[in-house]
């Protein structure tokens, strides 16, 4: 079983301050890794994939790299929101279809 | 529909109760998982169904967990015997394809087993 750690558990920043997550897993041979986003009681969001060729995503204030070698995933949320508060999943594919999570980092943004 | 569907939101099952859980995918995705999500834990693989075939049941965690798409569409997840260790969110995704491409997922069922 493929392990995806996400380290810290738990982050709080003020308003305005960039947000950096990080994602790390044990087998470099990832095929895809996708990052979701998860509000309380809710279901889970996508919010970038990137795929084995690639080495970043972009869509707005966020921006996430993979680095395979080195087994390393980052999140970057630009000038965060308070409406950016969440918990933040990485996930990633070894096989063609089965999604390995970590257990996320939640974050709050202070107003 | 617009996005992946799931019902109930909620569901409150007392222990030894048998309880279905529905999902309605994306239309035209031909993949369909289920995941089991622990209070604070990430969301754990049950099972994966390319159309109708049920391909990967490997994470169904006891013989009481079935799951079934019998038209490739709409997708139901039956747990028999309800035990209290059952109680978790149950999320449902979709993809178009079945090669690890974006998978959307529903707002999941909230499980309680008293």
């Amino acid at each position: 079983k493929q392990e995806v750690t996400q380290i810290p558990a738990a982050l709080s920043v003020p308003e305005g301050e960039n947000l950096v997550l990080n994602c790390s897993f044990t087998d470099s041979a990832i095929y895809n890794l996708q990052w979701f986003r998860q509000d309380p009681g809710k279901g889970l969001t996508s919010l970038l994939l990137i795929q084995s060729s690639q080495r970043e995503q972009t869509s707005g204030r966020l921006n996430a790299s993979l680095d395979k070698s080195s087994g390393r995933s980052t999140l970057y949320i630009a000038a965060s929101q308070p409406g950016d508060s969440a918990t933040y999943l990485c996930a990633g594919f070894w096989n063609d279809y089965k999604l390995s999570f970590g257990a996320g980092t939640t974050v709050t943004v202070r107003a | 529909g617009a996005g992946v569907s799931q019902s109930p939101r909620y569901k409150v099952a007392k222990r030894g109760q048998d309880v279905a859980l529905r999902c309605d995918p994306i239309s035209g995705h031909v993949s369909l998982f289920w995941y089991q999500q622990a209070l604070g834990q990430g969301p754990e693989f049950l099972t994966y169904f390319q159309n109708e075939a049920q391909l990967d049941k490997s994470g169904l965690p006891s013989d009481r967990f079935f799951a079934e798409r019998p038209e490739g569409s709409v997708s139901t997840l039956k747990i028999q015997r309800t035990q209290q260790e059952d109680s978790a969110v149950y999320l449902c995704a979709s993809s178009f394809r079945s090669m690890n491409t974006e998978a959307f997922f529903g707002q999941g069922t909230r499980l309680t087993v008293v």
